[in-house]
């Protein structure tokens, strides 16, 4: 596709319940990444993956938080029994690669919010 | 651990003023550097970069940004604002190793 797309745009959900978030990357990009911004704050890095791996999950919140990516595409962000204070917006972006010049490009973000 | 730290983080500017917002990161290694800007109603998107040779870059509409490595700084300047730069910025910063780090942002106003 043209960019990086999201879905879905906006979730409600009641704590306890588990969400997935799903992130389509620009084709032919192999690095992804996830990032929470929480209102007023800035992006805070939660994993990236080149290929289908993921060299880097550090930062994860927690181990409700888990990530995967298949057929170096679509990624999903699966997180368990939300919490209130999963409430945030979470951006996904790709690169062509993990490489430390490349531009990231991101999509339009998923927000979540946990009654 | 690599951070960043903007120092301002809200800014209010007339029209035609000039701009400058900090951003100092901590990381004793080769960095790449990057200002990111989300205008309202749009996605983040990249407004200029640094990874090597000159240390001054310029970016879209007219934006620039000078690293100064003694100084561990990338602030991002302009001559002129306009209305249309209204936004909120990121500076961030990029290892080798694909983790980026953000700063907080510095959400900009330019009044008309």
């Amino acid at each position: 596709g043209a960019g990086v797309s999201q879905s879905p745009s906006n979730k409600v959900t009641e704590k306890g319940k588990d969400v997935e978030l799903r992130c389509d990357p620009i084709s032919g990009h192999t690095a992804l990444y996830w990032y929470r911004q929480r209102l007023g704050q800035g992006l805070e890095f939660l994993i990236y993956f080149q290929g289908n791996s993921a060299p880097d999950k550090s930062g994860l919140p927690s181990d409700r938080f888990s990530a995967e990516r298949t057929g170096e595409s679509v990624s999903t962000l699966t997180i368990q029994r939300t919490q209130q204070e999963d409430s945030a917006v979470y951006l996904c972006a790709s690169s062509i690669t993990s490489g430390g010049t490349d531009t990231q490009y991101f999509g339009p973000g998923t927000r979540l919010t946990v009654l | 651990a690599q951070s960043v730290s903007q120092h301002n983080h809200h800014v209010i500017l007339s029209e035609a003023a000039s701009l400058e917002l900090g951003c100092n990161y901590s990381y004793g290694g080769t960095v790449n550097l990057f200002w990111y800007v989300q205008y309202p109603g749009q996605h983040l998107q990249l407004l200029l970069k640094y990874f090597s040779g000159d240390p001054l870059v310029k970016g879209i509409k007219g934006f620039e940004a000078e690293f100064i490595k003694s100084k561990f700084s990338f602030n991002l300047r302009k001559p002129s604002v306009q209305w249309s730069d209204t936004a909120e910025y990121f500076c961030a910063v990029k290892t080798n190793a694909g983790k980026s780090t953000f700063g907080d942002g510095t959400t900009l106003t330019v009044k008309p």
